[in-house]
């Protein structure tokens, strides 16, 4: 129940397309949906989130889709670039308890060739 | 604004060995955690206080690990006696309050290595 649950574990693109990386949850008090960016050697930053009150949201290149009845959500990279090459994740944070602790997935490695 | 600072970056050390990071937060955040990050997977919250009081260690394994956040600003993380298994990245973040939609900030993270 405290499980996110990520796909794929990697993917390659060409430069310009879109890849799409998905994630599932179970726990309904779940209120947050961030994802995180890594690069290697760093560690993660936040890229963009979204409440479960509206179904997308978009940040420059970066939009986030959320499905509340199927309990998914997904990230979507519009015209990808070389330097989108990193490692994602996605995450759940549970909304009622007074701790916010993060649940992430298990992190999906994407590489973006020139 | 500085970020999270963490130190040392690399740790080798024997099993059986101890061993401690530090852990200073973005100013005034009155949050802060410790994440394990083994290779291939999401981090894992170890400990999570508030000021200096915990708020959740409830995935910290209490036998070998402990933590500290004296006056509620830096923080050290303590592994004793160290496994083969502990061998990951210790990521610490801090946040400004405790809302759930608070940003966690993330520092560079130590890593570990258990021979």
């Amino acid at each position: 129940q405290q499980q996110v649950k990520q796909s794929p574990q990697s993917l390659i693109v060409q430069k310009g397309g879109i890849p799409i990386i998905n994630c599932a949850y179970e726990n309904t008090a779940f209120d947050y949906f961030p994802w995180y960016q890594q690069f290697p050697g760093k560690g993660p930053a936040l890229l963009i989130a979204i409440r479960p009150d509206v179904s997308e949201k978009k940040e420059g290149r970066f939009t986030i889709s959320f499905n509340k009845s199927a309990k998914q959500f997904s990230l979507h990279i519009m015209d990808s670039q070389p330097g989108d090459s990193a490692t994602y994740f996605c995450a759940a944070r549970h909304g009622s308890s007074n701790t916010g602790k993060l649940i992430f997935g298990q992190g999906t490695t994407l590489q973006v060739k020139p | 604004e500085a970020g999270v600072a963490q130190s040392p970056r690399y740790k080798i050390i024997e099993k059986r060995q101890s061993v401690a990071f530090w852990c200073n937060p973005i100013s005034g955040h009155a949050t802060l955690y410790w994440y394990q990050q083994i290779l291939g997977q999401g981090p894992k919250l170890l400990i999570q206080f508030q000021n200096n009081g915990v708020v959740d260690d409830s995935q910290l394994p209490k036998d070998r690990f402990s933590a500290e956040r004296l006056k509620g600003v830096d923080s050290t993380l303590k592994i004793q006696p160290a496994k083969l298994e502990d061998s990951a990245v210790y990521l610490c973040a801090s946040s400004p309050r405790l809302l759930v939609t608070d940003t966690q900030y993330f520092g560079p993270g130590t890593r570990l290595t258990v021979l």
